[in-house]
């Protein structure tokens, strides 16, 4: 069975510092990861995906993610952090076989000014 | 292209009650899946559907069934409404199915139901 963890249910960072929120994954396959955010009373937004080739994903609003096989992670990160940012984050995983989208808890991201 | 679009936004029913949720995916999108999100339980997939036919269903009772229409919109039905059904009810759509696994979903913004 494939599972995510998102070990943080909540990030704090000042706005201007950069950003890590962290996700770390099980599957039998190979992992196809994904990440969303979501702001209050929205649905989930896709920012970015890793399927295969470098391990460092660019995605939308200057977002990044790093994928690391041998510690079975993706990590969120952005290098300058704003307000704006301040939402729901989801990690998630598909197998790389037939299966279901298979979303961690969420991490809420906290930017103060 | 417009993105997912869910019907009603918000819904209000008491216990015993049925409810009727609609979903239409991006245009060309071909698979739609279901999720309910509450703030205990988070992310849980309901179900997928692809061309009309049923292809992954989540750990839900029966009382939770969904179909989808030749022109790729999807409703989900509730029926038995309980307190425990309050969330928000997210549809997603993608090109293909899980059977594509890099595919991207894409998320609507979701029908609010309350259970009174």
């Amino acid at each position: 069975a494939q599972s995510v963890a998102q070990p943080e249910d909540q990030v704090n960072v000042a706005e201007g510092n950069p950003l890590t929120v962290k996700c770390t994954y099980s599957v039998s396959g190979n992992p196809y990861l994904f990440w969303y955010v979501q702001y209050p009373n929205r649905g989930l937004q896709f920012l970015l995906k890793y399927i295969t080739g470098d391990n460092l994903v660019k995605g939308s609003y200057g977002f990044e993610a790093e994928f690391n096989k041998s510690q079975t992670s993706f990590h969120l990160k952005k290098p300058s952090a704003l307000v704006s940012d301040s939402a729901l984050y989801f990690c998630a995983v598909r197998d790389g076989g037939y299966s279901t989208l298979t979303f961690g808890k969420g991490t809420m991201l906290l930017v103060s000014p | 292209k417009a993105g997912v679009t869910q019907t009603p936004r918000y819904l209000i029913k008491t216990r015993g009650q049925q409810v009727t949720l609609s979903c239409s995916p991006i245009s060309g999108h071909r698979s739609v899946s279901w999720y309910q999100q509450t703030p205990g339980q988070g992310l849980q997939f309901l179900f997928e559907y692809f061309s009309e036919t049923q292809r992954n269903k989540g750990n839900f009772p029966g009382r939770f069934s969904g179909r989808q229409f030749s022109n790729s919109r999807s409703e989900m039905n509730v029926s038995t409404l309980e307190l425990g059904d309050s969330a928000l009810y997210l549809c997603a759509s993608s090109e293909t199915p899980g059977l594509a696994s890099t595919d991207t979903q894409y998320f609507g913004p979701g029908t609010r139901l309350t259970v009174l």
